[in-house]
């Protein structure tokens, strides 16, 4: 039983670089979700997908920032000219939407970008 | 909008004493969903309990607590005899019941259990 994993761990970029982050969420989960945690902040919601679809982007995700999720399975998170402010862990969870009152958020082991 | 406060921002505490953390938020929904999670220095955010708007009874787990009162939006966690495995920061979440459900966490509380 596999959980939700991510790819890279760490990564160390220059200013101005582009970065790419990988999420595959547990099988078969159809919601997915990105959110960035800052150093001695909770983390915030970047952005949702519901299968393919991205539902929903949190004002905080700049135009510098895009993602996916190609077939509904594994979501990328890709940084454009990246900015020191960017430095943060990046985490991904996803769920299974059932249909009931609630459906829990399994998080990853998130990605921590460091921007110098 | 959705808020989580969680004014403690670092407690200390020596081995089996007892330590409460605080959680007060803000919503206007009247269905809603309250967690905890803990975050270990390896960074992975490990869920420990949710409890419903509706159900205010409180919980026991082991020597985890958690007591809910509407009347003051809390939602705070007692850990009873304290162990150093304990160590970690603490977050409170807060979750609607409408759309995708996305968590509004509070800044966490980090607890540092000496020996």
């Amino acid at each position: 039983d596999t959980g939700v994993s991510q790819d890279p761990r760490h990564k160390i970029t220059k200013r101005g670089q582009n970065v790419t982050f990988r999420c595959d969420p547990i099988s078969e989960h159809n919601r997915l979700y990105w959110y960035r945690q800052t150093l001695g902040q909770g983390p915030e919601f970047l952005t949702y997908f519901q299968n393919e679809a991205q539902l929903e982007k949190s004002r905080l995700l700049s135009n510098r920032f895009s993602a996916e999720r190609p077939k509904g399975s594994f979501s990328t998170l890709e940084i454009q000219r990246t900015e020191q402010g960017d430095s943060a862990m990046y985490l991904c969870a996803s769920s299974l939407e059932r249909g009931g009152p609630y459906n829990e958020q399994f998080f990853g082991p998130g990605t921590r970008l460091t921007v110098l | 909008a959705q808020k989580v406060t969680q004014a403690q921002t670092e407690i200390s505490v020596v081995e089996k004493e007892d330590v409460t953390l605080d959680c007060v938020y803000e919503t206007r929904d009247t269905t809603y969903y309250l967690f905890w999670y803990k975050q270990p220095p390896s960074g992975e955010l490990v869920f420990l309990i949710r409890r419903n708007s509706f159900d205010e009874q409180n919980e026991i787990s082991g020597r985890y607590s958690w007591n809910f009162q509407k009347s003051t939006s809390s939602f705070n966690f007692t850990i009873t005899a304290s162990q150093v495995v304990d160590s970690a920061v603490y977050f409170c979440a807060l979750s609607d019941n409408t759309g995708f459900q996305k968590l509004v966490f509070g800044t966490g509380t980090r607890l540092l259990v000496s020996p």
